[in-house]
């Protein structure tokens, strides 16, 4: 198995502009969760998915981050409009639903918003 | 809301030496305590403790779940280069919409020098 797959690895772009994070998770897995990855705050969930559907969106930061799960194999994080407090490392994580806790990282977004 | 607080925040040793990481919780409905490793990029699974399993061992690695203090500690005998990450301690929450959230701590930096 690939494992999860995350794309672009590295974003860079300017204030104001619309980014758009991809996921594909791990063939069969039921969950699929967003994290931000910063120094001062660490790791924080963003939103999970169980089977597509969100379940708990309450870490997403404010009206600017959006989520969707439009299949069982595909995810996007939207920021829009970006702003510099944006720029972290955007992990998607997917886990089977009977071990729902030994999620299994993608590689990562860098995003830098100048 | 949930919350992981780790100690130390940073340490440095020398290989062959034997390091104690500490992690304290509270959360609404204990669910299960886990341990990540993150060397470059994504985090990876190392264990995971619940009421039913609190001690486990993985080669050079263990961990113990205290539920009475509320607490965990990850062993590392013999230390060696590569074990050189941020190891990251995470609760996981066993109510209603919570299900499946972690809440992650800030993280150990461990570097092991030669």
């Amino acid at each position: 198995d690939a494992g999860v797959i995350q794309s672009p690895r590295h974003e860079v772009t300017e204030m104001g502009q619309e980014v758009t994070l991809r996921c594909k998770p791990i063939s069969g897995h039921d969950y699929l969760f967003w994290y931000r990855q910063t120094m001062m705050r660490g790791l924080e969930l963003l939103i999970y998915f169980n089977n597509n559907v969100p379940i708990d969106d309450s870490g997403m930061p404010e009206d600017r981050f959006s989520a969707k799960m439009p299949n069982a194999s595909f995810s996007t994080l939207k920021i829009q409009p970006s702003e510099p407090r944006d720029s972290a490392v955007y992990f998607c994580a997917s886990s089977f639903w009977e071990t729902i806790n030994e999620q299994f990282f993608g590689p990562g977004t860098r995003l830098t918003v100048l | 809301e949930d919350k992981v607080v780790q100690s130390p925040l940073s340490l440095v040793v020398h290989e062959g030496d034997t390091v104690t990481l500490n992690c304290s919780y509270e959360v609404t409905n204990f669910r299960s305590l886990l341990w990540y490793k993150q060397e470059k990029k994504a985090p990876t699974f190392l264990f995971m403790l619940t009421s039913s399993g609190i001690e486990k061992k993985s080669g050079r690695l263990s961990s113990i779940l205290d539920k009475k203090e509320l607490s965990s500690i990850l062993n590392i005998t013999a230390t060696q280069t590569g074990d050189s990450a941020i190891y990251l301690c995470a609760v996981a929450n066993a109510g209603g919409t919570s299900y499946g959230k972690l809440t992650f701590g800030q993280g150990t930096i461990l570097t092991v020098h030669p």
